[in-house]
């Protein structure tokens, strides 16, 4: 138990289907985020919630859409996905403004096809 | 533009061996350096540093920060197969989406 819990563990996808990751900490953090982990790659990050309030990344495609309705959950909603969007998409929450550590979710491994 | 890098990418020893892992950073408004491992899921926090030249040990694993050079080491001692896990390292700054990590070394220990 990591105190971080993403659904669901595996998740295959067609291009035009639609569908959400979830995410859900249970440790009192004010923070909530999305990476991206692909081969061979740094762990990207997608987007920052503080205290419910998004903070912009404007490099991410606008088939990536995140959803925070409380500083609990997390939610990515996903639709018309690409193959190169396969990859490893992890939750992390932390107390936010810079006072890490950031603790991880397990993770939902997501392929596209 | 701020980065983190680090050496090596892949590393294959056997079992008691010693390994140092390193990292580099250059981030923006720095203020801790962090260390993951990473085995199938989820990364899990290891040590964070703040300080420099002060280590800091949790049973075989100890990490030391030089904020002068922007480095940081990881060593593991007599290293066992369980240690096999990619490593992360994360440089944070004063804001919340400036954690940037490493492309991580991944470890491979042989019995």
């Amino acid at each position: 138990e990591t105190g971080v819990t993403q659904t669901p563990r595996h998740l295959v996808m067609g291009m035009t289907n639609k569908k959400s990751l979830k995410c859900e900490q249970h440790l009192g953090h004010n923070a909530m985020y999305w990476y991206k982990q692909s081969a061979k790659k740094p762990l990207e990050l997608m987007f920052v919630y503080s205290l419910e309030e998004r903070v912009e990344n404007n490099s991410v495609p606008s088939r990536f859409s995140p959803e925070c309705p409380n500083s609990s959950h997390l939610f990515l909603h996903l639709h018309t996905l690409q193959p190169e969007d396969s990859a490893l998409y992890l939750c992390a929450s932390g107390p936010g403004q810079g006072r890490s550590p950031l603790h991880f979710g397990n993770g939902t491994r997501l392929t596209v096809t | 533009e701020d980065k983190v890098v680090q050496s090596p990418l892949s590393l294959v020893v056997h079992e008691g061996d010693t390994v140092t892992l390193n990292c580099s950073y250059e981030v923006t408004n720095f203020r801790s350096l962090l260390w993951y491992k990473q085995e199938k899921k989820a990364p899990t926090f290891l040590f964070m540093l703040t300080s420099s030249g002060i280590e800091k040990k949790s049973g075989r694993l100890s990490s030391i920060l030089d904020k002068k050079e922007l480095f940081s080491i990881l060593n593991i001692t007599a290293t066992q197969t369980g240690d096999s896990a990619i490593y992360l390292c994360a440089g944070g700054g004063n804001r919340d989406d400036k954690i940037i990590f490493g492309k991580g070394t991944r470890l491979h220990i042989l019995p």
